[in-house]
């Protein structure tokens, strides 16, 4: 079935760090890709997403590109603050559901 | 504005008791799921319903029940069978599969057995 393999965490960098969380998917068809944040405490909630092959979606200053080739839909962002430390989380649709990796812990230190 | 409502935010359960966690959304979506998250980890899907009056167990439904007699509505109930409740919950919705969104999330309810 449809699953996502995303990088395993933590990850810790200093403030200004350039950040990049690889996610790679298998799926039957083209399936819509998401990036998820998770603050402490709370839900998750929708950071960018990409529908189609060689889409970027971007948000927030950080961005992913929708890869067919290589199945892949890496986070990156390139001057990261203390305020993205949190958990994020890839995720495919199929149909209804959405599919997602196991989450990467990022803490971002002053 | 349109969302997921999720309450209470943090619900404690004695050894032995059913209790019941709300979900209501007004996004006008189909489908509506349960997600259990232990500290540290990922989502683990629970129960999901594609319509009303009608869902579908997830990969870790033992001790859990759900009803959905309203399309906006979704309660859980964690039941006395279930082992280990100490948990962050998570109900979440989606539109219909010509859509390409992705979930809606509520906030989430911390329930803790005492």
């Amino acid at each position: 079935g449809d699953s996502v393999t995303q990088m395993e965490g933590p990850v810790t960098l200093s403030e200004e760090a350039f950040l990049t969380i690889n996610c790679t998917y298998t799926a039957t068809g083209y399936p819509s890709l998401f990036w998820y944040v998770q603050y402490p405490g709370e839900g998750l909630q929708l950071l960018l997403k990409a529908t189609k092959a060689d889409d970027k979606g971007s948000n927030k200053g950080f961005e992913a590109t929708y890869r067919k080739e290589t199945t892949s839909f890496h986070l990156e962002k390139g001057s990261v603050q203390v305020s993205d430390s949190a958990v994020y989380f890839c995720a495919l649709r199929s149909d209804y559901k959405l599919s997602f990796g196991a989450g990467t812990t990022v803490t971002v230190r002053a | 504005d349109g969302g997921i409502t999720q309450s209470p935010k943090y619900l404690f359960r004695k050894e032995g008791q059913n209790v019941t966690l709300s979900c209501e959304q007004n996004l006008n979506h189909d489908a509506m799921y349960w997600y259990r998250q232990d500290p540290g980890q990922g989502l683990r899907l629970i129960y999901y319903s594609q319509i009303v009056n009608d869902f579908q167990k997830g990969d870790i439904a033992e001790g859990y029940s759900v009803s959905r007699e309203k399309k906006e509505s979704f309660p859980l109930t964690v039941t006395s069978a279930q082992k280990n409740p100490t948990a962050f919950y998570l109900c979440a919705s989606i539109g219909n599969s010509m859509t390409s969104g992705g979930y809606t999330f509520g906030s989430g309810t911390r329930l803790t057995v005492v």
